[in-house]
């Protein structure tokens, strides 16, 4: 998975309480995002980083926020979570090249909101 | 709103014949278009892309098709095999943007 780890990798949680992803790299690729994957509607922009401190709002940021201290570290936290994040979340990287361009996945991390 | 467009949303595909996915799209400033393979339990992973200055691109068994006028693109999967059975994304990205659109998905099962 080029370089890159989530954890944790499953977690069961309660509705209301926060909740923080994590994803690191290795790659030391500039760009950063995170996603959710559901049934029906594929992968979902939430937020991404576009360098330390640099973020930026998805397609569906709405309950989440992130943070970027480093380079290798993109923090996904749910500020009270629903049972509507119940989801598989994929954190991917980038860097920009001039003749090709590939997003590198994560293994993903299952979060069940009961 | 969906920018990108998929379809079918699942498809069974005897071992040896061909898998064909569609994709299409809205925005005419999308100017890369990648189609990303997952397994089960895992990340998507690239399988092949295509910018639009060509109208076909080819790596093994797998094959886009591009048709920049009707705003689609499609991949073909050649004498498919039990081991192409994945979830399989279109995407495109508008030059410039370090982001990707993703099209739902398509559940691709190859049976023996």
């Amino acid at each position: 998975d080029a370089g890159i780890t989530q954890s944790p990798r499953h977690k069961v949680t309660e509705t209301g309480t926060p909740v923080t992803l994590r994803c690191h790299q290795t790659e030391n690729h500039r760009y950063m995002y995170w996603y959710r994957q559901d049934p029906g509607h594929g992968l979902r922009l939430i937020h991404y980083s576009y360098g330390v401190k640099d973020t930026d709002k998805g397609e569906v940021s709405d309950g989440y926020s992130v943070s970027r201290s480093k380079t290798e570290d993109f923090l996904l936290t749910l500020e009270s979570a629903t049972s509507s994040q119940t989801s598989v979340y994929f954190c991917a990287i980038s860097e920009v090249r001039t003749l090709t361009y590939e997003q590198y996945f994560g293994p993903g991390t299952r979060l069940t909101v009961t | 709103q969906q920018q990108v467009k998929q379809s079918p949303q699942s498809l069974i595909v005897q071992k040896g014949g061909i898998s064909i996915i569609n994709c299409a799209y809205e925005n005419t400033a999308f100017d890369y278009f990648p189609w990303y393979q997952q397994f089960p339990g895992k990340g998507p992973a690239l399988l092949i892309a295509i910018r639009p200055d060509v109208s076909e691109k080819k790596e093994g068994r797998f094959t886009i098709s591009f048709n920049k006028s009707a705003k689609q693109f499609s991949l073909h999967i050649m004498d498919s095999q039990p081991g192409d059975s994945a979830t399989y994304f279109c995407a495109a990205k508008v030059g410039g943007n370090e982001k990707l659109t993703f099209g739902t998905g398509t559940r691709l099962t190859i049976i023996p």
